[in-house]
């Protein structure tokens, strides 16, 4: 079956960092993949996307690349700020069973 | 454009009473999900709505929970009645096409 493998958290970083958040998947066909944030007390928030291999999703400096010869999809910002603070999703889909398959989430801490 | 809206936001209830929650997805999506997120962990499917059909409740346990999207627009999910185990955010979630997805804020539950 499908499933997604995130970096445990929580990983706190200084403002102005560099931040690497992992995300690896198993899936049969040919999956599109997404970064959602869960900023506290609300729902999730469509991040980025990319839904073919060698694509590139990119949205408020974060980005990630679709690689598919390595299954992963790994979410990456060049300077982080205190309000970046909040859990990071990677999730797969796949038309077959036409659902999301969720990662368990990575909470970033940014601190002064 | 409205996003997903749901109600209440927030519900407390002692164990063995029913609870109901309510979606009104973002105007011209077909298909509905509902998703359980329970502490730390990612959201997982509970039903799938096409229109007012419900095409995926492989994951919804049927005999305490219940759904309905009358008229193919908002949606209603039901616990009856409900279980400590329970507890989690209940999220429901919108699209055109199945692969993006938009989420409400949630449902958060609290089963005493």
């Amino acid at each position: 079956g499908n499933s997604v493998t995130q970096m445990e958290g929580p990983v706190t970083l200084s403002e102005e960092a560099f931040l690497t958040i992992n995300c690896t998947y198993t899936a049969t066909g040919y999956p599109s993949l997404f970064w959602y944030v869960q900023y506290p007390g609300e729902g999730l928030q469509l991040l980025l996307k990319a839904t073919k291999a060698d694509d590139k999703g990119s949205n408020k400096g974060f980005e990630a690349t679709y690689r598919k010869e390595t299954t992963s999809f790994h979410l990456e910002k060049g300077s982080v700020q205190v309000s970046d603070s909040a859990v990071y999703f990677c999730a797969l889909f796949t038309g077959g069973g036409n659902k999301l398959t969720f990662g368990t989430g990575t909470q970033l801490k940014v601190e002064l | 454009e409205a996003g997903v809206v749901q109600s209440p936001r927030y519900k407390i209830i002692e164990k063995k009473q029913p609870v109901a929650f309510w979606c009104n997805p973002i105007s011209g999506h077909n298909t509905l999900y509902w998703y359980r997120q329970n502490l730390g962990q990612g959201p997982e499917l509970l039903i799938r709505y096409e229109n007012e059909e419900a095409v995926d409740d492989s994951q919804l346990p049927k005999d305490r929970f219940s759904a309905e999207r009358l008229k193919g627009v908002d949606s209603t999910l039901k616990i009856q009645p409900a279980e400590l185990g329970d507890s989690a955010v209940y999220l429901c979630a919108s699209s055109v096409s199945g692969e993006t997805q938009y989420f409400g804020p949630g449902t958060r539950l609290l089963v005493l």
